[in-house]
């Protein structure tokens, strides 16, 4: 399974849109990009996944590097409740999975 | 609300006591994630059924086990209890047994005293 690297926090202004990167440089074909984020101590929230195209959904915005060994999670106007650890996972479509969350990236949204 | 239910919300203990965690997945979903999440780490995948049977196997200590009955709901057993197995324990449901998205309910907080 490929393993995922987020940097551990990051800052964004209110209303501005956050960044967030993910380097997995080691994705195979059949590996599909999750990303969930978790406020405080609630459980995990499902945001977008994405395979090969760049993807939307009324929370974000996925966008892959054509060898997909990187993305970036957009939250187009971060808001204070965007405030959150925010994972990027990579899961396989084949055999067995195993979902490995990491530590994730820490988004303070500052007002 | 993800439609994950989970009880109990808090549970309290002694070391060397056995405790049963309950999780109802939302209405249609066949798959049951268990997640382990101790003070300040990530997520630790533990154990994924569905319907009914043992799909994939992450970190799960022996002293743990789960199961999913016919109803769908699953229980995860935690037993010989130590000091480290303080933490959150999430359930997460999907529709089916691939890379679907997950949804996780509330958690039951583990203190073992």
């Amino acid at each position: 399974d490929a393993k995922t690297t987020q940097p551990p926090s990051m800052d964004c202004a209110e209303g501005r849109a956050a960044n967030l990167p993910c380097n997995h440089s080691t994705i195979s074909g059949n590996e599909y990009v999750y990303w969930y984020r978790q406020i405080h101590s609630q459980g995990p929230q499902y945001i977008i996944h994405g395979l090969k195209n760049n993807e939307t959904n009324e929370m974000a915005s996925l966008i892959i590097t054509e060898d997909r060994k990187s993305s970036t999670l957009i939250l187009p106007h971060a808001t204070l409740r965007d405030t959150a650890v925010y994972y990027c996972i990579v899961i396989t479509t084949s055999g067995t999975y195993k979902y490995i969350f990491g530590t994730g990236t820490r988004l303070k949204v500052l007002a | 609300d993800s439609g994950v239910t989970q009880t109990p919300k808090h549970l309290i203990t002694a070391t060397g006591q056995r405790v049963t965690l309950r999780c109802s997945p939302r209405s249609g979903d066949l798959s049951v994630y268990w997640y382990q999440q101790s003070l300040d780490q990530g997520l630790q995948f533990l154990i994924q059924y569905y319907n009914g049977e043992e799909r994939a196997k992450g970190n799960i200590l022996e002293r743990f086990s789960a199961q999913q009955f016919p109803d769908l709901h699953s229980e995860l057993n935690l037993s010989s209890l130590e000091l480290g197995d303080s933490a959150l324990y999430f359930c997460a449901s999907s529709v089916a047994a691939g890379p679907y998205e997950q949804y996780f309910g509330p958690g039951t907080r583990l203190t073992v005293t």
